[in-house]
């Protein structure tokens, strides 16, 4: 079955405590990004890759960062979580010729 | 960059009736337009998308219509059903889903 996976779906921490959300997906897509969805703002894009070891900033990079060694993962980074950082993520991919996005099921953070 | 701005925020309709969520973009070289749906707890799947070569498209209850001249597109549902109650996302940038910028979001409400 095609799919995104995320882990975990929830998580509360507290701020400066280091975290990783994992994100795997099983289509062979090139393109990976990481989307937080606040209430009112939509889905604001963090960060993008389009490929192995290529990745770049999207609208909200602050506070974050990624990676992409594998094809299939893209992990987000959390290295010093602040509460603004409550969110709820998801990550995303897609072919390099579709425009289909394909999304996990979402991870809920909290940072107290 | 882009922008995306998405009108109106919440939209309540009688089950039978049309609903129609209307985006703006900005920048004129974006040129897909998709619509993702979000069912409550879920995650955004997409619905219908159309390409700049292109002024409408349907799929049975669902069309957009677009207007490039104008920089806007719409997402019209007729004869709105309970389980079209979710928000839904307008979406503009490039070919693929890798450039995509999102508006705020509706949260469509069918009374039954």
């Amino acid at each position: 079955e095609a799919q995104v996976t995320q882990n975990p779906r929830y998580l509360i921490t507290v701020t400066g405590k280091k975290l990783t959300v994992t994100c795997s997906q099983n289509m062979n897509h090139e393109y990976m990004s990481w989307y937080r969805q606040d209430p009112g703002l939509g889905l604001r894009q963090i960060y993008y890759s389009m490929n192995v070891e290529v990745t770049d900033k999207g609208d909200v990079p602050e506070g974050y960062k990624v990676s992409r060694k594998e094809k299939r993962n893209f992990p987000l980074i959390l290295e010093s979580p602040s509460p603004n950082q409550t969110s709820l993520y998801f990550c995303a991919s897609t072919g390099a010729r579709t425009g289909e996005l394909f999304f996990g099921e979402g991870s809920r953070l909290t940072v107290l | 960059g882009e922008n995306v701005e998405q009108h109106p925020s919440t939209l309540s309709v009688q089950e039978g009736d049309s609903a129609v969520i209307k985006c703006t973009y900005s920048d004129s070289a974006s040129n897909y337009f998709p619509w993702y749906k979000q069912e409550l707890g879920k995650r955004p799947q997409l619905i219908i998308d159309i390409r700049s070569n292109v002024g409408e498209k349907k799929d049975q209850r669902i069309a957009v219509t677009l207007n490039k001249t104008a920089k806007h597109f719409s997402l019209h549902i007729t004869e709105t059903q309970p389980e079209d109650s979710a928000v839904y996302f307008c979406a503009a940038g490039g070919n693929a889903g890798n450039m995509l910028t999102f508006g705020g979001g509706t949260r469509l409400m069918v009374k039954p």
